[in-house]
C-alpha cells in the first residue's frame, strides 16, 4: 500500500528565504503527484500536478520537482513572504481513478 | 464563480444519530470525493464516484454511506455505527478518470459529538 511521508512537519523561516518542502512515497508506480496548500480550517487549494511522465513543473515562485526512481518530490517557494504561511500537503495518485493518498503535511510559518 | 459548496460548516451530532453532510459542486465535473482529516493527519478516502449512480468505498468506509442521484450532488451520511466521527470532513471534485486535473476542494465541515 502506498504511504506517504513528509519531513519536517513544521517550518519556520524568516521572510525572504526560500522554502524547501519535502515529500517521499513508497511506491514509484504513480500516475501523478500534487501539491496542495491548506490555511487554518480552511479546505485544499491545489498548487502544482506533476504528472509520472515529468520531471517538474513551474507556476509563478512555486517549483516542483518529481523523482519517481527515489520516491521523492520536493517544493520549491523562491522569496517566502508571511502570506505563504500554511499547510502544505502532498498527494499520490496510484491510477487514473484520482484517488488520493496524502502525507500528514508542513506547517509553514514565515516570520516578517 | 465554478465551485464545490459544503455545509453545514459545522455539525453536532448526538448519540444514535445519523447526520448528512452536503457537497454539491457547478464545475461540471464527472468524479466527486470523501475525505475525512484527523489533526496532524493527512487526509484519507472515505467514498468517491466517477459517474452518477456509482460510486466505491475508500479506505475508510464503515460508519459512511452515499449516493450519487445527481452529477452535481454527492452527500455523505455519517451513520450512528461511525463510532469515532468528529474530524473535518472534505468533498472534491476532478474532471473524471483520467484527466490528470488537480482535484478541487470545499471548505469543509467540521462534524463534533454532543
Amino acid at each position: 500500500k502506498q504511504e506517504v511521508t513528509q519531513i519536517p512537519a513544521a517550518l519556520s523561516v524568516p521572510e525572504g528565504e526560500n522554502l524547501v518542502l519535502n515529500c517521499s512515497f513508497t511506491d514509484s508506480a504513480i500516475y501523478n503527484l500534487q501539491w496542495f496548500r491548506q490555511d487554518p480550517g480552511k479546505g485544499l487549494t491545489s498548487l502544482l500536478l506533476i504528472q509520472s511522465s515529468q520531471r517538474e513543473q513551474t507556476s509563478g515562485r512555486l517549483n516542483a520537482s518529481l523523482d519517481k526512481s527515489s520516491g521523492r518530490s520536493t517544493l520549491y517557494i523562491a522569496a517566502s513572504q508571511p502570506g505563504d504561511s500554511a499547510t502544505y500537503l502532498c498527494a499520490v495518485s496510484s491510477d487514473s481513478w484520482g484517488k488520493l493518498q496524502f502525507g500528514a503535511g508542513t506547517q509553514v510559518v514565515v516570520t516578517p | 464563480d465554478g465551485g464545490i459548496t459544503q455545509s453545514p460548516k459545522y455539525l453536532f451530532r448526538k448519540e444514535g444519530q445519523n447526520v448528512t453532510l452536503s457537497c454539491e459542486q457547478n464545475l461540471n465535473h464527472d468524479a466527486m470525493y470523501w475525505y475525512r482529516q484527523d489533526p496532524g493527519q493527512g487526509l484519507r478516502l472515505i467514498y468517491y464516484s466517477q459517474i452518477v449512480n456509482d460510486f466505491q468505498k475508500g479506505d475508510i468506509a464503515e460508519g459512511y454511506s452515499v449516493s450519487r442521484e445527481k452529477k452535481e450532488s454527492f452527500p455523505l451520511t455519517v451513520t450512528s455505527a461511525q463510532k469515532n466521527p468528529t474530524a473535518f470532513y472534505l468533498c472534491a471534485s476532478s474532471v473524471g478518470q483520467g484527466d490528470n486535473q488537480p482535484q478541487h476542494f470545499g471548505d469543509g465541515t467540521r462534524l463534533s459529538i454532543l
